[in-house]
């Protein structure tokens, strides 16, 4: 399988517990995205890596929240103190700009639910 | 701040309707728009992608235009079938500096079609 794999596809977590997800993006891919999508809503984008490089990170995104992309290959999602409100779908996506074409491949998604 | 908008929020036809998904957007500043489709539970599988100089693009019974200037852009579905039900989400990407593309991607709320036989 040559798409976006993450993992772990659910998660349970206790309130105040740490979760950590996983992205694999598709291999050739250099930009790497991060969203969080809500029951009935659309996604919405937390972070960006290029490369390595975390370019974008958006207000969302508390200090609770950190997230990795060691030598540019997969990245990580951590959510430190987990809360309720946390409990959503994790999604990642990857792209690479070929000729100024820029599409996103997203994963399967990771649930989290916070009890 | 780039808005994304989608009607109807949901859908539901008899097999074999043609049907229009409706998307806008306030910042005609757009680098392309993507087309996905969300099943229950799953993630986001890409069915359309137009380049802002684009004016439609085409994918078996799928078409979709883009009128930049308007801030709209429609999902047109032929010959509807009940393996059409599924949530479908408008994005658009936003033109950043030296006219590349933002990474990001800013999402509709999404239409949920239903497709009954």
């Amino acid at each position: 399988d040559t798409g976006v794999s993450q993992n772990p596809r659910h998660k349970i977590t206790k309130r105040g517990q740490n979760v950590t997800f996983r992205c694999d993006p598709i291999s050739e891919h250099n930009r790497l995205y991060w969203y969080r999508q809500t029951l009935g809503q659309g996604p919405e984008f937390l972070t960006y890596f290029q490369n390595e490089a975390q370019l974008e990170k958006s207000r969302l995104l508390s200090d609770r929240f950190s997230a990795e992309r060691p030598k540019g290959s997969f990245s990580t999602l951590e959510i430190q103190r987990t809360e309720q409100g946390d409990s959503a779908m994790y999604l990642c996506a990857s792209s690479f700009p070929f000729g100024g074409y820029t599409e996103a491949f997203f994963g399967q998604g990771t649930r989290l639910t916070v009890v | 701040k780039q808005e994304v908008t989608q009607i109807p929020a949901a859908l539901s036809v008899p097999e074999g309707e043609n049907l229009v998904l409706n998307c806008s957007f306030t910042d005609s500043a757009i680098y392309n728009l993507q087309w996905f489709r969300q099943d229950p539970g799953k993630g986001l599988t890409s069915l359309l992608l137009i380049q802002s100089s684009q004016r439609e693009q085409t994918s078996g019974r799928l078409n979709a235009s883009l009128d930049k200037s308007s801030g709209r852009s429609t999902l047109y579905i032929a010959a509807s079938q009940p393996g059409d039900s599924a949530t479908y989400l408008c994005a658009v990407r936003l033109v950043g500096p030296g006219g590349t593309s933002y990474g990001k991607l800013t999402f509709g709320q999404g239409t949920i079609l239903t497709v009954h036989p």
